[in-house]
């Protein structure tokens, strides 16, 4: 089955650690999206990738750093620099971006 | 910045209807989208709005009224399995890849 899979489904990070969640999707879509969800608040666009080897910062890119080498990949490391860093991760895709967004099953990131 | 304004809770009773409103004010709009998010899962499409006018799907319904800024997302036949958080999002240019969301409403559905 096509679908959108990110993992782990929980993560802890320590002070000072940088942390990486994958995500993966066998749609054949060209646009990846990462989103942060935090209680009360919308969604929120870190970064965002409309082809391969290119990626643009959304609204919160502050402390998160991604690659898109590979179609089917885009992973988000959320570096030391963020300092507010617990949060619902989501990973989206769309088929040319403009279209309807498809949504892993999100990450939830805590800081021990 | 968007400014997207969703109520925060709903409660109604299993049979039902529910109406979320959600209203806009952006620097500009290509098309409104609505999701459904369980707690701790994935939001799904529900539906999707670029004209005017009401789209029915089931029993679900989307409404959109571009002069005003407005929108609603009418669910019928309430059912338990409804309980959930309905997200509001607006494309804000044509050639723009990104959506702005609202906070969400959750939806609490009483036997």
């Amino acid at each position: 089955d096509g679908g959108i899979t990110q993992s782990p489904k929980y993560l802890f990070r320590k002070e000072g650690q940088n942390v990486t969640l994958s995500c993966e999707q066998n749609l054949n879509h060209d646009a990846m999206y990462w989103y942060r969800q935090d209680p009360g608040q919308g969604l929120r666009l870190i970064y965002y990738s409309q082809i391969v080897n290119d990626f643009q910062k959304g609204d919160i890119a502050e402390g998160y750093s991604v690659s898109r080498e590979k179609k089917e990949s885009f992973p988000l490391t959320v570096t030391s620099a963020q300092k507010n860093p617990t949060a619902f991760y989501l990973c989206a895709s769309s088929r040319d971006g403009l279209e309807k967004l498809f949504f892993g099953s999100g990450t939830q990131l805590s800081v021990l | 910045g968007q400014n997207i304004d969703q109520p925060t809770e709903m409660t109604a009773t299993e049979g039902a209807i529910v109406q979320i409103n959600c209203t806009y004010q952006t620097s500009g709009f290509n098309g409104l989208f609505w999701y459904q998010q369980h707690a701790g899962e994935a939001p799904t499409f529900l539906s999707y709005n670029v004209l005017d006018g009401l789209e029915e799907k089931g029993r679900f319904s989307s409404f959109l009224s571009r002069s005003k800024g407005y929108s609603y997302l009418l669910l019928k036949e309430l059912q338990m399995k409804d309980s959930a958080s309905y997200l509001c999002a607006v494309r804000v240019r044509s050639n723009d890849y990104k959506l702005s969301f609202g906070a969400g409403t959750t939806v609490t559905v009483r036997a």
